[in-house]
């Protein structure tokens, strides 16, 4: 079935390491990508987007994503999390239209 | 100067009880979605309304309804709640053209009792 995978659903890290979540998805030909983060009690909100061009992507608060189409990954970086990154980070696709389909999430926490 | 507002944030309604759950936006966007989102899930798309046109998706139970009487504002009926429809429910916008990216509410979370 076509999906999106993201393969660690907790990750525990200390202040200052680095971070990669992977995100792999199942659908060929063009594809629209992002990362939603969603901080404790909070809403969904845009992380950062791919949709053409240059494959390393860069969002708000340091986060990073780089697009390999050969591997069908889009997986988040950011060299050196923080405490308040905390949070639930969900990757998702959208084909055709405007229609998103997301990721289990990965829950990050980061210990201060 | 939130964008996308979802009521109530918390909802509590008893099984087979009908139950409607708003959403308003502010963005003047024409896609509105409507997600169910449940513990250690992926946020699942259950429709969405491209303008007016209602957009099902086909593993959606009929128990589920919307309704769009205008841009702002969008609906979700559950007409016979169960037990295993306790979910946080999101509601997304997003424009038809250009950038894709959606726009989120806080989402309202039901429990049934």
């Amino acid at each position: 079935a076509q999906s999106v995978s993201q393969h660690n659903h907790h990750v525990i890290l200390s202040e200052a390491a680095s971070l990669e979540l992977g995100c792999n998805y199942s659908y060929g030909g063009t594809v629209n990508l992002f990362w939603y983060v969603q901080y404790p009690g909070q809403h969904l909100q845009l992380l950062l987007k791919y949709f053409s061009g240059d494959p390393l992507v860069k969002g708000i608060k340091g986060f990073e994503a780089e697009f390999i189409k050969s591997k069908f990954s889009f997986n988040l970086r950011k060299p050196s999390v923080q405490w308040s990154d905390t949070a639930e980070y969900f990757c998702a696709v959208s084909r055709y239209g405007n229609k998103l389909v997301f990721g289990a999430g990965t829950i990050l926490r980061v210990k201060s | 100067d939130a964008m996308v507002i979802q009521n109530p944030r918390y909802q509590v309604t008893q099984f087979g009880k009908p139950v409607t759950l708003s959403c308003s936006q502010t963005l003047n966007h024409n896609v509105m979605y409507w997600y169910q989102q449940k513990s250690s899930q992926a946020p699942k798309l259950l429709f969405h309304y491209y303008d007016k046109d209602f957009n099902n998706e086909a593993d959606t139970p009929d128990n589920f309804q919307s309704r769009r009487p205008n841009t702002s504002f969008c609906f979700l009926d559950i007409r016979s709640p169960g037990l295993g429809d306790a979910a946080m429910y999101l509601c997304a916008t997003s424009r038809a053209n250009g950038a894709p990216e959606a726009f989120f509410g806080q989402g309202t979370r039901l429990t049934v009792v």
